[in-house]
Formats: structure tokens, sequence, C-alpha cells
């Protein structure tokens, strides 16, 4: 069974473009996570879906993130402007129905010059 | 917000000795812990998870311990190997069963 997958591994971009990171999660898993972690800090929650609805949207930084998940099945997060502090790795987890259990993808370092 | 800490940032042991994690949290209402190893280019890794009805949990290899009391939760690595080498997160799920809270780290090094 394939894991989370996400996609690039790594973005260099520059302040004021736009970046979009995918995440795949596992088949069959309606729950899907993004996670953050800067500078080697806590790794922060910014959002849980259900599906192809958010259900908590509280740890969403600002509204430069956008997340979306057509169809419950892969998700997109979008981040337009980038910031210098926007540089991170951005997780993507899943977890099945009531599991508490989260699968975490290899995440995405995202580098804002 | 919910605060999980831990208490050492590094952690050097030498292979075949035990690892000792410590991990501080701040939430009384959580009721589900779980310890992840992430190591160089991957996720978070599952490792084991413990409920706050428990005060002990036993892997392979590995024990989580949870002091509801003083709000502290530890891992214990039997017999460390180098493969064990990562950063190791602690996380709570505060009041909330699909938020985690997560620790800043720990970095073990096993040495040869």
């Amino acid at each position: 069974e394939a894991g989370v997958t996400q996609f690039p591994s790594h973005s260099v971009i520059e302040k004021g473009q736009t970046v979009t990171l995918r995440c795949d999660p596992i088949s069959g898993h309606d729950n899907l996570y993004w996670y953050r972690r800067v500078m080697g800090k806590e790794i922060k929650f910014l959002l849980h879906f259900v599906k192809e609805s958010k259900q908590d949207e509280s740890g969403m930084p600002n509204n430069r993130f956008l997340a979306e998940r057509t169809g419950g099945t892969y998700s997109t997060l979008k981040v337009q402007p980038a910031e210098l502090e926007d540089s991170g790795v951005y997780f993507c987890a899943s977890s099945y129905g009531t599991d508490y259990e989260q699968y975490f993808g290899p995440g995405t370092r995202l580098t804002v010059t | 917000g919910e605060s999980v800490g831990l208490h050492l940032p590094t952690l050097s042991v030498q292979e075949g000795d035990n690892s000792i994690i410590n991990c501080a949290y701040s939430n009384s209402a959580s009721d589900y812990f779980i310890w992840y190893k992430q190591e160089s280019g991957k996720g978070p890794q599952f490792i084991i998870d413990i409920r706050s009805n428990m005060d002990k949990r036993q892997g392979q290899r590995v024990t989580v311990l949870l002091n509801k009391t003083v709000k502290h939760l530890s891992l214990q690595i039997a017999a460390t190997q180098p493969g064990d080498s990562a950063v190791y997160f602690c996380a709570e799920n505060g009041d909330n069963f699909n938020k985690f809270y997560f620790g800043s780290g720990t970095k073990l090094n096993v040495k040869p």
C-alpha cells in the first residue's frame, strides 16, 4: 500500500511569488491534515479536511494560505504571495475514520528567498 | 495554545545503552499521546501511543510512560541501535482527537 506522498520535495521561490504544494493521502483515508515545521521549532497544525470539507482551519497563519481538497482525494496548499517567514517544512498526514493514528508524508521543504 | 515541550534538544548515547527522552505537556484534557520518530528526509513515523487511562505501554524495545500528575511523558528505548538515530517528537491531542500538538523535538545521536 502506498503511503502519503507530497510534491515537490523541495521548492525555492522568491518573496512575492506563488507556490502550490500537493499531497496525496493514503487511498481511502478521508481525513487529511497539513502541518508545518518552521526553523527547527515544533510541528504546528495548519488544518484538517474530512473528505472535501474543511473541518478545522484554525492553524492557518493568514489569508495568504489557501488549502483545497476538491473531490476529497488529493489536496493542495497554495501560498500567495510567499513571505520569508513561510520558509519551513510542510507535512501532510492522513488518517482513516476515527482512528487517531495519522500517517505522515515526507514533507515539502519550502525556502523563500 | 497548547504547550508541549522537551527537556533536552539533543541526546547522545552509546550503542547498546538505554535512551530516555522526556516531554512535558500542558493540557490536562489531553487523553491521547503519541511518540513519533523522524529520520532525515522523511516524515514523522508513529512509534508508540498511550491513552490517558494508562501509565505505561510497551512495544518492541520501546516503552512510553505517562505521569498525569506532573503532565510528563517519556520514551524509553532499550539497547539503542544506530538505526534509532533520529529526531523524536511527542504529541498530544489536547481537546480534539484530530488535532495534535507537537513538541520541538529531541535529536538522538547513537554513538557506535
